[in-house]
């Protein structure tokens, strides 16, 4: 168990949907990282948070958007769905201390079925 | 920019036997190195980490890796397999002066037989 916690686990919508996936990192991390799996893409960077605020961006289509709460929580929101968005989307949050840079630890994933 | 190659995307090996997996990847500037290991319907696990200094890193569960620069790699290896380290592993990179995002190989699926 990382201690990074997501829900839902699993996701059934339609296209042409909205759904939002939640994220709540361990405790005392202050950024958190989104990525989606995909058989065609593999593992893709999407979004980082540290402490509310956005820090980097990656691949992330427009029709997605994510934001972090006071608490530390995330959301991501996905909208205007399509098939080709059915995939495994992972949380991460990093700790920030010497000796640990960069280190991740990984939530058990949504996984988004698009039907 | 940077990028990863994970030279094999499935090593199968038996019981007992010592196993490699092979990384190189590519970036203009530092970076730190990792390999995850993701277990069926699991999220990924971090196996261990090359920040700086020795080059030979010992991970969790039996497992090192070396960092050489001059060939851009960083091979992930285990002396002797367990059934239970069939998984996916998966190499990946970060700008030593990024805010951290991890760009990732492809991965390499390491299904062990009795």
């Amino acid at each position: 168990d990382s201690g990074v916690t997501q829900t839902p686990k699993h996701l059934i919508t339609a296209t042409g949907q909205r759904v939002t996936l939640r994220c709540s990192p361990r405790s005392g991390d202050l950024s958190v990282y989104w990525y989606q799996q995909s058989l065609d893409q593999g593992l893709q960077f999407l979004i980082q948070y540290y402490n509310g605020e956005e820090r980097a961006k990656g691949n992330i289509l427009e029709r997605f958007s994510a934001q972090q709460f006071p608490d530390l929580h995330s959301e991501l929101n996905l909208s205007s769905l399509e098939l080709g968005d059915s995939a495994l989307y992972f949380c991460a949050s990093q700790i920030h201390s010497p000796g640990h840079y960069n280190e991740q630890f990984f939530g058990p994933g949504t996984r988004l079925t698009v039907l | 920019a940077q990028s990863v190659t994970q030279l094999d995307s499935q090593v199968p090996v038996f019981e007992e036997a010592p196993v490699e997996l092979r990384c190189n990847y590519s970036s203009s500037v530092s970076v730190y190195l990792f390999w995850y290991v993701q277990y069926p319907n699991q999220g990924l696990q971090l196996l261990l980490k090359y920040l700086s200094g020795s080059t030979l890193v010992k991970g969790i569960n039996g497992f090192e890796a070396e960092f050489n620069k001059s060939q851009t790699s960083f091979h992930l290896r285990k002396p002797s397999v367990h059934i239970s380290d069939t998984a996916e592993y998966f190499c990946a990179v970060s700008e030593a002066d990024s805010w951290g995002k991890l760009q990732f190989g492809a991965g390499t699926q390491v299904v062990v037989t009795p």
